[in-house]
C-alpha cells in the first residue's frame, strides 16, 4: 500500500522566520511527487519533482526531491502571514489515476 | 475561466438520505477524481476516472458510487448517507500521464445527521 508522511503535523512561526516541510514516501512504480497549497479551500498547485536532487523554485519557496532516501522537503523564507495554509505532499504512481496524499503540515506564521 | 466547478458548496443530510455531488470541468481533462478530506487529514481518493466510460475505485470507495457519461462530468453518488460520510468533499481534474498537476473545484461540504 502507498504511504505518505508529512511533517511536522503543524508548525507556528513568526514572520520573517525560515520553514522546512518534510514528505517521506513509500510508493510503488513512483511518477511525481507534488506539493499542493491549501487556504481556506481547494488545493492549489506549487511544484510537481520527478528528478533527484533538482531544486524547484518560486519566489521565497523551493523544493527538492531525494528518490534514493524517498523524501522531499519544501522551504519558504522570509515567511509571511499569507503563507498560513496547510502544505500537501502528494505521489503519483505509474497509474496516473492513482495519487496519494499525506495528511499536511499546518503552517501559521504570526505577525 | 471556470475550471472544476462543484455543486452544492454545502449540504445537509439526515441518515439514510442519498445525494448526488455535481461536478464538471471545462478544460477537456481526461482524467477526474473524487477526495473527501477529513478534519486534520489529507486527502483520500474515492472513485477516479481516465476517460469518459471508465471509472475505478480509489482508497474509500465504499458507500459511494459514480459514473462518467461525458469528458465534463463526473457526478459523485451517496446512497443511504451515514455520520461517517460528513466530510468536505474535492473534484479534481488533470492531464493524467503521472506527471501533470491535479486542479481542484472549490469543495461541496456534506454532514450528515
Amino acid at each position: 500500500e502507498d504511504k505518505v508522511v508529512q511533517s511536522p503535523l503543524s508548525l507556528v512561526v513568526h514572520e520573517g522566520d525560515t520553514v522546512t516541510l518534510n514528505c517521506s514516501y513509500e510508493v510503488t512504480n513512483f511518477r511525481s511527487l507534488l506539493w499542493y497549497k491549501q487556504e481556506k479551500k481547494a488545493p492549489t498547485f506549487l511544484f510537481m519533482l520527478t528528478s533527484s536532487g533538482i531544486e524547484k523554485k518560486s519566489g521565497r519557496l523551493s523544493s527538492i526531491l531525494d528518490k534514493k532516501e524517498l523524501f522531499s522537503i519544501l522551504n519558504i523564507t522570509a515567511t509571511q502571514t499569507g503563507d498560513s495554509a496547510i502544505y500537501l505532499c502528494a505521489v503519483l504512481n505509474t497509474n496516473a489515476g492513482k495519487s496519494t496524499f499525506g495528511d499536511g503540515t499546518t503552517l501559521t506564521v504570526k505577525p | 475561466n471556470a475550471g472544476v466547478t462543484q455543486t452544492p458548496k454545502f449540504r445537509i443530510l439526515k441518515i439514510g438520505q442519498s445525494m448526488t455531488l455535481q461536478c464538471t470541468q471545462d478544460m477537456n481533462h481526461n482524467y477526474m477524481y473524487w477526495y473527501r478530506q477529513d478534519p486534520g487529514m489529507g486527502l483520500k481518493l474515492i472513485y477516479y476516472s481516465v476517460g469518459a466510460g471508465i471509472t475505478d475505485k480509489g482508497e474509500v470507495p465504499n458507500g459511494y458510487n459514480v459514473s462518467r457519461s461525458t469528458t465534463e462530468d463526473f457526478p459523485l453518488r451517496l446512497e443511504l448517507a451515514a455520520p461517517s460520510q460528513t466530510s468536505v468533499y474535492f473534484c479534481a481534474s488533470s492531464t493524467g500521464g503521472g506527471r501533470a498537476e491535479a486542479f481542484f473545484g472549490q469543495g461541496t461540504r456534506l454532514t450528515v445527521v
